[in-house]
């Protein structure tokens, strides 16, 4: 199975702050990635998919990049809605895996 | 409007058999993959396994020897069936739209499962 190791689990930043989330393939996944953001008490919302493309209705201050094993989501201009959990997903290989997670809080 | 929405049991005993249904509107069970993911304490989230637009599925291994996705294409239903359960698959159960990628873009709200005596 692929590993998907996320850094960092917790992360404490202030509003209008850039921020950026890193998640590690334990192997070359071709950019087969998505990341999903998780408020408390709700499901998984997709917002990057293919490392790269933004999911339709999300602002434009998050992006993606990445390629091989090393990928990154970046909020821009950090919002108050965006407290929530991160999670990055690879879908390159069966079993598709799931990251363990980042929780961003506000300083 | 994409909507899905999981009922099931909240509370499970060990052994026993969990069944779940996943009820959508908005769209076609044969024009999209249907996927299952459970988040538990335990391991966070993971995939379980789906049930391609033709009515094939996958499996995460594991699960594999425990777990049955199906559908009725004319209810608009896709069920999760996971027998021999234990503590450990304690957690919330979601069905989610995948695009026919590997990739989730709709979700439903999800079902907290407890499986205890």
């Amino acid at each position: 199975d692929i590993q998907m190791t996320q850094s960092p689990a917790s992360l404490s930043a202030s509003l209008g702050e850039t921020v950026t989330i890193e998640c590690r393939a334990s192997e070359d996944i071709y950019s087969n990635l998505a990341w999903y953001q998780q408020k408390p008490g709700n499901s998984p919302q997709l917002l990057i998919y293919d490392a790269n493309s933004l999911a339709d209705g999300v602002p434009s201050r998050f992006s993606g990049s990445g390629s091989g094993t090393q990928y990154s989501l970046k909020i821009n201009s950090l919002q108050s809605e965006d407290v929530a959990s991160y999670f990055c997903q690879q879908y390159n290989n069966y079993p598709w895996t799931f990251g363990g997670g980042t929780k961003l809080e506000l300083k | 409007q994409v909507q899905l929405k999981e009922t099931g049991p909240g509370l499970v005993q060990p052994t026993q058999t969990l069944s779940i249904t996943c009820t959508v509107s908005g769209f076609s069970l044969t024009s999209y993959y249907m996927q299952w993911v459970r988040q538990t304490p335990g391991k966070g989230l993971e995939w379980m396994g789906f049930i391609r637009s033709g009515g094939s599925t996958e499996y995460n291994s594991e699960f594999k020897s425990r777990l049955s996705i199906s559908r009725d294409t004319s209810k608009n239903q896709v069920f999760l069936k996971m027998n021999s359960l234990k503590t450990e698959d304690t957690g919330v159960y979601y069905c989610a739209r995948d695009p026919l990628m590997g990739f989730f873009d709709y979700w439903g709200q999800g079902v907290m499962v407890t499986v205890s005596s």
